[in-house]
């Protein structure tokens, strides 16, 4: 089955503990980006990557990074989190910039206390 | 700046009646218009996509949308609605595809669909 698996699916962290999202798409895309939920605000990119090794910002990355060292695989990090970034996050994949056919994973619900 | 407005935060129904979602949107150009439904602990789906052409587009699960330039619009309508409808929806535009075009999505706000017995 076609897929964008995101793991943890929740997750309870205290200020200052790095902490990894995991992102694994089995669809062969290009093109995988991040994006956070916040009540009344919809969606807002953080990171995304057009290719292996190529990744750049996008309108909220700050604390956060990213790496796509394999095609299949973007994770996203966070150094030191802070309560601002208690939030709902989504991974999407599409198979090349501008196809728009995004496949979104499930969100990871994550809670910073 | 581009941006997308949902102007119904929130919006209930009774099942079986007509329901249309509103989405105007502010850009340059005509974007790439799309509706994604989001149901409770999932993630999001393409309801529907509008890149050009016929200005009525249709989607899965009954639902069609309507571009219409003049208004800086693409609303989100279903004739009958059905209990199951309840959930999310993002109005989103993406820039077509030229060079410098990022891939990115910009949402709006969200509307949350309430449907009554």
């Amino acid at each position: 089955e076609a897929q964008v698996t995101q793991n943890p699916r929740y997750l309870i962290t205290v200020t200052g503990k790095k902490l990894t999202v995991t992102c694994s798409q089995n669809m062969n895309h290009e093109y995988m980006s991040w994006y956070r939920q916040d009540p009344g605000l919809g969606l807002r990119q953080i990171y995304y990557s057009m290719n292996v090794e190529v990744t750049d910002k996008g309108d909220v990355p700050e604390g956060y990074k990213v790496s796509r060292k394999e095609k299949r695989n973007f994770p996203l990090i966070l150094e030191s989190p802070s309560p601002n970034q208690t939030s709902l996050y989504f991974c999407a994949s599409s198979p090349a910039r501008g196809n728009y056919g995004y496949t979104f994973g499930s969100g990871t619900r994550l809670t910073v206390v | 700046a581009q941006s997308v407005t949902q102007p119904d935060i929130h919006i209930t129904v009774s099942e079986g009646a007509s329901l249309e979602l509103r989405c105007n949107y502010s850009y340059g150009a005509t974007p790439y218009l799309f509706w994604y439904v989001q149901s409770p602990g999932q993630g999001l789906q393409l309801l529907l996509k509008y890149f050009s052409g016929d200005t009525l587009v249709q989607g899965i699960k009954g639902f069609e949308a309507e571009f219409k330039r003049s208004q800086s619009s693409f609303n989100l309508r279903k004739p009958s609605v059905h209990w199951s409808d309840a959930a999310e929806y993002f109005c989103a535009v993406g820039r077509p595809r030229i060079s410098g075009n990022t891939g990115k999505l910009i949402f709006g706000q969200g509307t949350t669909l309430q449907v009554k017995p």
